[in-house]
């Protein structure tokens, strides 16, 4: 079980340059996240997965996008890279039995580091 | 709506002493879940605790110990006899029943001098 993998683990863009940051997880969560980390500060949400298929915006979606198209793949899409853009990506996956009231832990990868020059 | 408050940015103790990290949250939810996280300076986020709103029974795990009051809405934490590994940041989260994402703290940052 290798739990939430992340790739790349480390990543320097030019200054509008595209990129795709990949998760996948074997845990068969059928939750998954996007979080940004800046340096020294808390963790936010950029978008979030329920099911495949599903997607939803987090706190801050402006120059993301995702998709889901299988259970255990969750990709993270940077358009036109900018300078804001640096940070330390984590995903993270965790089990909803869809029972109100009921939350699993969120397992998180090892998180890829972006430089955008 | 939701919110945690870990008041204290940076803590520093040296080796041996015990140490509490604070974490106080809000919610008009009745059933909602907190959460322990550990981020050492190697950067991964590992889980240290999951805690429902219907459980108010203190954890302890080996130096580790927790104290969930929901008269106070505090889930604080507490790290016996601190060690130079221990040194990272720890964050705090909230679930309810209302909301999907997980919300988190501004994380505490510990650092153990020996």
């Amino acid at each position: 079980n290798a739990g939430v993998t992340q790739t790349p683990k480390f990543r320097i863009l030019k200054i509008g340059q595209s990129m795709t940051l990949q998760c996948t997880q074997d845990m068969n969560h059928n939750y998954m996240y996007w979080y940004r980390q800046d340096p020294g500060m808390g963790l936010k949400l950029i978008y979030y997965s329920v099911g495949a298929g599903i997607t939803d915006k987090g706190e801050v979606p402006n120059g993301y996008n995702v998709s889901r198209s299988t259970t255990e793949d969750f990709p993270l899409r940077l358009e036109l890279a900018a300078p804001s853009q640096t940070s330390v990506y984590f995903c993270a996956s965790s089990y909803s039995p869809g029972l109100a009231g009921e939350q699993e832990t969120q397992y998180f990868g090892p998180g890829t580091r972006l430089l955008v020059l | 709506a939701q919110k945690v408050t870990q008041a204290q940015t940076e803590i520093s103790v040296v080796e041996k002493e015990d140490v509490t990290l604070d974490c106080v949250y809000e919610t008009r939810d009745t059933t909602y879940y907190l959460f322990w996280y550990k981020q050492p300076p190697s950067g991964e986020l590992v889980f240290l605790i999951r805690r429902n709103s219907f459980d108010e029974q203190n954890e302890i795990s080996g130096r580790y110990s927790w104290n969930f009051q929901k008269s106070t809405s505090s889930f604080n934490f507490t790290i016996t006899a601190s060690q130079v590994v221990d040194s990272a940041v720890y964050f705090c989260a909230l679930w309810d029943s209302g909301n999907t994402p997980l919300v988190f703290g501004k994380g505490t940052r510990l650092s153990v001098i020996a």
